[in-house]
């Protein structure tokens, strides 16, 4: 299977804390994306990352690409309500460009 | 419509209908995808279109499941005798597949509830 794991599962932090959430597989990735989704809404591409050990900066937030690229991260700095939402982390599979997501990290920041 | 559309965008039926959702993806995306999320869940893969090839299906999890692609654009996806745990929100997503690393662009899904 193309499995994809994610943590932490749900996470309820105060606005203007850091956070990191992690995805991981137990094989290489050709690329990885991540997403987030809002209630009610489709999810949007955020970043896509290539290249092992690559870092990737979108405003506040931080992904890494691990140097084996097998795992990615994501950090987010002084959290704010807007960040609020269901953050995946999608593969790409080797051939075909199909995309196998991962289990998902629910974020709540609290005004 | 410049996104993805999807109809219906809520859809309530009884345990044993069939059901059929429909996805408009972007004009000149190749790439389809048919995803399932569960409350709160990632995304389960269901089938996948790009182009002209036979879609790959091994997501759809019975044979009650099925979806078609007609003309390269408009797919249908169409759940026969549905249960309770068929209830769940269906995403539709589209790409342009080939051209590097193109993300997906989903639709904002169609809620089933089967009764």
């Amino acid at each position: 299977t193309q499995l994809l794991e994610q943590s932490p599962q749900f996470l309820s932090i105060q606005e203007g804390e850091n956070l990191t959430v992690y995805c991981n597989s137990s094989s290489v990735f050709s690329s990885l994306q991540w997403y987030r989704q809002e209630p009610g809404e489709g999810p949007v591409l955020l970043v896509t990352v290539v290249t092992g050990g690559e870092v990737k900066k979108l405003k506040r937030l931080t992904f890494q690409f691990g140097d084996a690229r097998k795992d990615s991260s994501l950090h987010i700095t002084a959290a704010q309500p807007g960040d609020t939402g269901l953050y995946l982390c999608a593969r790409e599979y080797y051939t075909g460009n199909q995309f196998y997501f991962g289990t998902g990290t629910s974020l709540t920041v609290i005004p | 419509g410049a996104g993805v559309s999807q109809s219906p965008s809520n859809k309530v039926t009884e345990k044993g209908k069939d059901v059929e959702l429909r996805c408009d993806p972007i004009s000149g995306h190749t790439a389809l995808y048919w995803y399932r999320q569960s409350l709160g869940q990632g995304l389960e893969f269901l089938i996948y279109f790009q182009g002209n090839s036979a879609p790959d299906k091994s997501g759809l999890p019975s044979d009650r499941f099925s979806a078609e692609r007609t003309g390269g654009s408009v797919s249908t996806l169409t759940i026969q005798r549905t249960q309770q745990e068929d209830s769940a929100v269906y995403l539709c997503a589209s790409s342009l597949a080939g051209q590097g690393f193109s993300p997906l662009h989903f639709g904002n899904g169609t809620r089933l509830t089967v009764t």
